[in-house]
């Protein structure tokens, strides 16, 4: 059982540099969202997508874009690494936005130097 | 403003010992009350989702309980393990459709032998 897979785990980009972020469910989930992780806080909402075609920002979108063109998967897209966005990103994927749990990947940890 | 705030920050017990982590969150309108548990290096796992009807609900050693008048909810583990060990947060959602949920920053527990 695959569930939500993340790659790569670890990635270490220059500052300017872009790249993407992978994010692939096997569950047939329409809810798919990204977040960051940074020591002492929450997670923070990215962006999210509530079926293929359909994406929308979160709490932190600036410097990220998303697309959703299948029901699999999800990449997020870092236009322009800057140091800020060294952090710990988490895809999730759910059944719904109600009272169905969140399926988290297992994280990318990326530093921007 | 949309606040989740968990007690203890860390919290260290002997193998075996129960525990209990805190909650109180300043969301609204409420939907439901979700508690996490993370491991290091993994992404969140579910424990339990609560909505404003219920007041207790367990998963094995765990047991949350939700106080909606009072905005609080805590985490109870009965006769830890090692295993245990762990970040564990809790999530808010706020009844507005889509993607609010507010995430707490997370008690981190160390059990020891």
């Amino acid at each position: 059982n695959a569930g939500v897979t993340q790659t790569p785990k670890f990635q270490v980009l220059k500052t300017g540099q872009s790249m993407t972020l992978q994010c692939a469910q096997d569950m047939n989930h329409e809810y798919m969202s990204w977040y960051r992780q940074d020591p002492g806080m929450g997670l923070r909402l990215i962006h999210y997508s509530v079926g293929a075609g359909i994406t929308d920002q979160g709490e932190v979108p600036n410097g990220y874009n998303v697309s959703r063109s299948t029901t699999e998967d999800f990449p997020l897209r870092l236009l322009s690494a800057a140091p800020s966005q060294t952090s710990v990103y988490f895809c999730a994927s759910s059944y719904s936005t109600d009272n169905s749990p969140l399926h988290f990947g297992n994280g990318t940890r990326l530093t921007v130097t | 403003k949309n606040q989740v705030e968990q007690s203890p920050q860390s919290l260290i017990i002997l193998e075996g010992k129960n525990c209990t982590l805190q909650c109180n969150y300043t969301v609204s309108p409420f939907s439901n009350l979700r508690w996490y548990k993370q491991d290091t290096g993994r992404g969140p796992v579910s424990l339990t989702i609560m909505t404003f009807s219920e007041n207790t609900k367990s998963n094995g050693r765990y047991t949350a309980t939700l106080d909606a008048d009072t905005k609080q909810s805590s985490l109870h583990i009965t006769a830890s393990q090692l295993s245990d060990s762990a970040s564990y947060i809790c999530v808010v959602s706020v009844n507005t459709g889509g993607f609010k949920t507010i995430f707490g920053a997370g008690t981190r527990l160390f059990v020891k032998a």
